[in-house]
């Protein structure tokens, strides 16, 4: 199947920093990427829906100056978490849709002191 | 709207029981379905798909067939083993339908010697 990379796999900050997670399609090309948030023991919560040249689609309730997204290119695009905050910690997944089918990264799990 | 209703966890098993996690959807219009696995700590692999009524998906000896009539997506698997144990999410989606996944809950499974 299609491979998709997320990049770091675990981050650690300081409170008031920003934190950037990258998304990598590695065989395929990607318009859209999505980003999702997972709290311990439930599903994925859709944030944001990232459209490469164009704005991110941010879902009801999500601060998009809080959760930047930028999708300059066909294989990547990157969450920036501004000014993190310890309510911030918790494990985000991107996925990138090949057809129908949705690949998604390994995860990366932020955990802000 | 569409969604997904998965059978509640955790699901305990010894190792060779037989295994099913019940998914039923709702959808406005005509859904493809796949199951993911998370193992802990990492993102979503996809497991199987569907894409039709009566296709059955299937990988790692594990199942799944699409009933219309029931609305169902049922996970099945004849003999599980302890490396089986992992969270499974019941997904939909529905081309044109703003080509978002549904999930549902998951359903943690362990499996036991």
């Amino acid at each position: 199947g299609a491979v998709v990379s997320q990049h770091p796999s675990r981050v650690i900050c300081k409170s008031g920093t920003s934190v950037k997670i990258e998304c990598r399609s590695l065989d395929f090309q990607a318009t859209t990427m999505f980003w999702y948030r997972q709290f311990p023991k439930q599903s994925l919560m859709l944030m944001a829906t990232s459209n490469e040249g164009s704005k991110a689609t941010y879902e009801q309730g999500v601060e998009k100056d809080k959760f930047l997204i930028n999708h300059a290119s066909l294989t990547l695009s990157t969450l920036t978490v501004t000014s993190a905050h310890p309510e911030d910690s918790s494990f985000y997944i991107c996925s990138a849709r090949l057809g129908e089918t949705a690949f998604f990264g390994q995860g990366t799990r932020l955990t802000v002191v | 709207g569409n969604s997904v209703t998965q059978m509640e966890g955790p699901v305990t098993l010894s190792e060779e029981a037989f295994l099913t996690i019940n998914c039923t959807y709702t959808a406005t219009g005509y859904p493809s379905l796949f199951w993911y696995v998370q193992y802990p700590g990492e993102g979503l692999q996809l497991l199987l798909k569907a894409t039709k009524a009566d296709d059955k998906g299937s990988n790692k000896g594990f199942e799944a067939t699409y009933r219309k009539e029931t609305t169902s997506f049922h996970l099945e698997k004849g003999s599980v083993q302890v490396s089986d144990s992992a969270v499974y999410f019941c997904a939909l989606i529905v081309t044109g339908g703003g080509n978002k996944l549904t999930f549902g809950t998951g359903t943690q499974l362990k499996v036991e010697l």
